[in-house]
């Protein structure tokens, strides 16, 4: 089963950008990776889906200033101009085999 | 729209049961895979369960034997039906869209309900 690893808390300054990082356990760097986005007490937003060769689809609705991409095992996602409005916890997700979902541990986000 | 909208949620003591609901609008539960997913107070999303549009069903190993997914297919709506419920089954229950995997292509979960908050205290 992959095992998703993603750094518990990360800042950023208003305006600035940030790049997230959501990396994958050993044999399983080739797999698909989805973004979600949540504000404290919401639900989760799906964000996007990032492929291996750094392809991303992002679904309906996310602002341009949300991308991704990706390195091996690490698949990114990169928020430009960051807005206060962008602080919130990030969470990637992927196919876990036996375990069929798997979420990595979430990176809360703060903008200065 | 495409809208997903959970109910059933509450106080229920350990060992108790409870039946939670997802109506579906804007797609079909029969033509996607169908997932719940958790969030226990101040933690992370955990993957309970999914229902592919096969009609297979998959099961985290903590709900294993305890829960069963379900989908009725003339009100749209997706269930989770809770037994033998335990402390630490208390989290927001998440409807989701996604959470499947055929023919080496993984659907990623992309549409989440509002979310239904089930407490299982004494």
């Amino acid at each position: 089963q992959p095992v998703l690893t993603q750094s518990s808390s990360a800042s950023a300054s208003l305006g600035s950008s940030v790049k997230l990082t959501c990396t994958l356990s050993s044999g399983h760097s080739s797999f698909i990776v989805a973004w979600h986005q949540q504000h404290p007490g919401k639900a989760p937003r799906y964000l996007m889906n990032v492929e291996s060769r750094g392809t991303y689809i992002k679904g309906s609705g996310v602002p341009d200033r949300f991308s991704g991409s990706s390195s091996g095992a690490d698949r990114y996602l990169t928020i430009s101009n960051l807005q206060s409005e962008d602080e919130a916890d990030y969470y990637c997700e992927a196919w876990g085999g036996n375990t069929h979902v798997v979420f990595g541990g979430g990176t809360k986000l703060t903008v200065l | 729209e495409v809208r997903l909208v959970e109910s059933g949620g509450g106080l229920i003591q350990p060992g108790g049961s409870l039946r939670l609901s997802c109506v579906a609008s804007g797609l079909t539960v029969t033509n996607s895979y169908m997932s719940w997913v958790r969030q226990a107070p101040g933690r992370g999303l955990e993957w309970v369960s999914s229902l592919y549009t096969s009609g297979n069903t998959y099961y985290g190993d903590s709900v294993k034997g305890r829960f069963t997914i379900s989908r009725d297919s003339s009100k749209n709506t997706l269930h989770l039906q809770m037994n033998s419920l335990r402390v630490e089954d208390t989290a927001v229950y998440y409807c989701a869209r996604g959470g499947g995997y055929s023919n080496y292509l993984y659907f990623s979960v992309d549409l989440w309900g509002q979310g239904t908050l089930v407490t299982v205290s004494s």
